[in-house]
Parts: C-alpha cells; structure tokens; sequence
C-alpha cells in the first residue's frame, strides 16, 4: 500500500497563476484533509472532506478550493497565487474524525513568486 | 475554541539523554490527544495517542499520559538516540473532524 500520495513534490508559480495539487489514499478511508505548513505555527487545516461528496472549511480556506472526485482523490485548487500561500501542503486522510489517527503525504513544497 | 501550546524549541540533547516536551491545550469536553513526528524531509507519523483522561500512550520508547485535571499531554522518552532527531507536534481532536496542532519542538539528538 502506497498511503497518502501527493503530486508534485515541488512547485514554483508566479503571482496570479493557477494550479491545482493532487492526493490520493489507498486506504478505503472516509475522511480527508488539506492542511498548510508555515514555519512556528504548526499545521493549519485548509478544507476537509468528511465523507465522499462533502467538503467544509477549515482554518484557512481564502484562497483556496477543494474538489472531493471520489472516495480515493481529494485535490486542492489555488485559483490566483499569492506570495502569502508559500508555503508546504499536506494531505491526509483517516477512517474519520474525533479519535481516529490521520495518515499523512509527503507533502508539496509551494513557492509563489 | 479548541487549541494547543507546547513547549517552544529548538531542544538539543546528547545520546541517551531524558527527553521532556510539554505540551497544554483548551477544549470543550473530552478531546483525545495525539503526539505526531516529522522526520527532516518527510510528512508527518502518530508517535502515540490517548482517547481518554489517564490513558497512557506509547510507542518506540515514548510515553505521554492524558491528565485531564492539568489538562497536559507531556512527551518522554527516558534515553534518547540520534534517530530521534525530528520535529514532534502535539495535537488535539474533539468530536469532530478538526485537529488542532501546536507550533512544533525541534529535538537535535547529538552523538
């Protein structure tokens, strides 16, 4: 079993353009996350999927779109890059909330210029 | 709502040291409490977790014990080794699907 896959690894945009970062899960779970990773403050949730067909906010959705394709794949739309969303994205996913462990990618090193 | 604060870093320790990471939090109810690592270059593992007040987790040496009434999840491991070296988040989750992380301690395990 692969986990939590993401694509890239790395990306560098300029200001304005778009793109969109891939994750997939092999493990039949429910429930999926995108989070953000910015030095000394932790991870920070973007959106979530609690189930196939539903996505919410989190933390830090402006900026951000989510699209839950099917159970497997849960991907992350920058519309227009800014400076202020360089950052490192993971992805994770998990049978479903409160105890249950989340498994995470290896994450996407994000520049925008 | 929901938060966590552990103890700021970076932390430097020699080979078979005592590691302590502290780590608080505030929340509504019973949350349960996840320790999470991050290895230079990799996302994020469970080290350990506990669903309930004095539950003890533990996993390669590391232990942390739920205490609801200081509402504390502090981190240790009696001997540490080089291999520890990593970033180790303390998290919460309450009845929902939100975790709430602290900011990350650097542990620097020198041989």
């Amino acid at each position: 079993n692969a986990g939590v896959t993401q694509t890239p690894k790395f990306q560098v945009l300029k200001t304005g353009q778009s793109m969109t970062l891939q994750c997939a899960q092999d493990m039949n779970h429910n429930s999926m996350y995108w989070y953000r990773q910015d030095p000394g403050m932790g991870l920070r949730l973007i959106y979530y999927s609690a189930s196939e067909g539903t996505t919410d906010k989190g933390e830090v959705p402006n900026g951000y779109n989510v699209s839950r394709l099917n159970k497997r794949e849960f991907s992350l739309r920058l519309e227009s890059a800014a400076p202020s969303q360089t950052s490192v994205y993971f992805c994770a996913s998990s049978e479903g909330g409160g105890f249950n462990t989340q498994y995470f990618g290896p994450g996407t090193r994000l520049t925008v210029l | 709502g929901d938060s966590v604060t552990q103890m700021e870093g970076p932390v430097t320790l020699s080979e078979e040291a005592f590691l302590t990471i502290n780590c608080t939090y505030t929340a509504t109810g019973y949350p349960s409490l996840f320790w999470y690592v991050q290895y230079p270059g990799e996302g994020l593992q469970l080290l350990l977790k506990a669903t309930k007040a004095d539950d003890k987790g533990s996993n390669k040496g590391f232990e942390a014990t739920y205490r609801k009434e200081t509402t504390s999840f502090h981190l240790e491991k009696g001997s540490v080794q080089v291999s520890d070296s990593a970033v180790y988040f303390c998290a919460l989750s309450g009845n929902d699907y939100k975790l709430s992380f602290g900011a990350g301690t650097t542990v620097t395990v020198r041989a």
